[in-house]
């Protein structure tokens, strides 16, 4: 699975998009992108997905760039609940390896 | 989390002790994975499964065994705790590994003193 380069931490004012970026220059073809987060000790939750085309669903909006090697999470109108931490995790069809790798993710901050 | 159940949330043992993790899921899913995860380290792969009545090591499979006999269950054993597998234990599961996501459950707070 390609490697992922998220910013550390991240601040956003309640009720403003926070817009999370996410480089995987490395990404191959069939290799989606999937987000999570991690909301302090809880499960990591899924938020969206996608290979190629943008998706947007109930949480948050997901945005590929055409040759795929960034993408960024967004949460239209951000909440206090949304602190967390966020991953941006590359899999693809590679039998062998099946662990989900979660790299270090930004820590995003909501703030009142 | 919905779909995915872990029982129970909080445990304390004593070296040598033994005990046994239950992550049951309602969602008809074929895989299933089990997760540790420490400070500072991310979650690691401990073991998993493809489907009933088959496991397969993880990065981090000593001093674990699993067991899925029914599909909807995933069970992890200690059969000696140590103060090495203090952690939180996540399960997961999922209908498809490549194309769609891992639904994991809340958790499983272990401490072996």
């Amino acid at each position: 699975d390609a490697k992922t380069t998220q910013p550390p931490s991240m601040d956003c004012a309640e009720g403003r998009a926070a817009n999370l970026p996410c480089n995987h220059s490395t990404i191959s073809g069939n290799e989606y992108v999937y987000w999570y987060r991690q909301i302090h000790s809880q499960g990591p939750q899924y938020i969206i997905h996608g290979l190629k085309n943008n998706e947007t669903n109930e949480m948050a909006s997901l945005i590929i760039t055409e040759d795929r090697k960034s993408s960024t999470l967004i949460l239209p109108h951000a909440t206090l609940r949304d602190t967390a931490v966020y991953y941006c995790i590359v899999r693809g069809i590679n039998f062998g390896n099946e662990k989900l790798t979660f790299g270090t993710g930004t820590r995003l901050t909501i703030i009142p | 989390n919905a779909g995915v159940t872990q029982t129970p949330k909080f445990r304390v043992l004593k070296t040598g002790q033994s005990m046994t993790l239950l992550c049951a899921q309602d969602m008809n899913h074929e895989y299933m994975y089990w997760y540790r995860q420490d400070p500072g380290m991310g979650l690691r792969l401990i073991h998993y499964s493809v489907g009933e009545g088959t496991t397969a090591k993880g990065e981090v499979p000593d001093g674990y065994n699993v067991s899925r006999l029914k599909k909807q269950n995933f069970l992890l054993g200690l059969e000696s705790a140590a103060p090495s597998q203090t952690s939180v234990y996540f399960c997961a599961s999922t209908t498809d590994r490549t194309t769609q996501p891992q639904h994991f459950g809340d958790g499983t707070r272990l401490s072996i003193l």
